[in-house]
């Protein structure tokens, strides 16, 4: 069975650019969760998604940051305009009611 | 602020021995437990997952849960090589489904 897609696996761009990430959740699950992950503060949930409706954003640092879920198999998380500070690895998970949550490999962000 | 606590690390342990993990929580009205494994450069993994107070084993795992002293544990007998990698702990208000709060992790190294 395919896991939780994302790409592109690894980013490297300049500050001011817009860095889209993308993710394809497991198929049938209806729960979608976007984490970032860095050494000085560990792995933070920024947002998740419900039936494609966001429930939470209370995790997405600032305006710069938006996230989309159009359909079921799709999601979006756009940072723009970007900055070094958003360096990080941010990881796609998905689940349905009652079972645990499953990661995708991530996307190594570099801001130069 | 809902906060997870765990020792860094590096924890070192003799092939074969026990691993002991500990992770402390701030929330009282959390219910979700869980713990993930990491190795360098991989996504986290769900290995396992506790909701009562008491002890849950799973092959040569045991999670062990307190809520009164608001306190998680992760046992790992005959320790192999392979267990090296950051083990975080994960507390959330409902299931998986909710908002998970990661710990930072800490870093178990196995040595032959």
């Amino acid at each position: 069975d395919a896991g939780v897609i994302q790409s592109p696996r690894h980013e490297v761009t300049e500050m001011g650019q817009e860095v889209t990430l993308r993710c394809k959740p497991i198929s049938g699950h209806d729960y979608l969760f976007w984490y970032r992950q860095t050494m000085m503060r560990g792995l933070e949930l920024l947002i998740y998604f419900n039936n494609n409706v966001p429930i939470d954003d209370s995790g997405m640092p600032e305006d710069r940051f938006s996230a989309k879920m159009p359909n079921a198999s799709f999601s979006t998380l756009k940072i723009q305009p970007s900055e070094p500070r958003d360096s990080a690895v941010y990881f796609c998970a998905s689940s349905t009611q009652g079972q645990p949550q499953h990661f995708g490999d991530g996307t190594r962000l570099s801001i130069l | 602020q809902k906060e997870v606590e765990q020792n860094s690390g590096p924890l070192s342990v003799p092939e074969g021995a026990i691993a002991s993990l500990n992770c402390t929580y701030s929330d009282r009205g959390s219910q979700s437990f869980f713990w993930y494994r990491q190795y360098s450069g991989k996504s986290p993994e769900l290995i396992m997952f506790i909701y009562s107070n008491g002890d849950k084993e799973d092959g040569r795992f045991t999670a062990q849960l307190n809520k009164a002293s608001q306190y998680v544990s992760l046992l790992i007998r005959d320790s192999q090589p392979s267990d090296s990698a950051t083990y975080l702990c994960a507390v959330s208000h409902g299931g998986s489904q909710g908002n998970l709060i990661f710990g930072k992790g800490t870093k178990l190294s196995v040595k032959p």
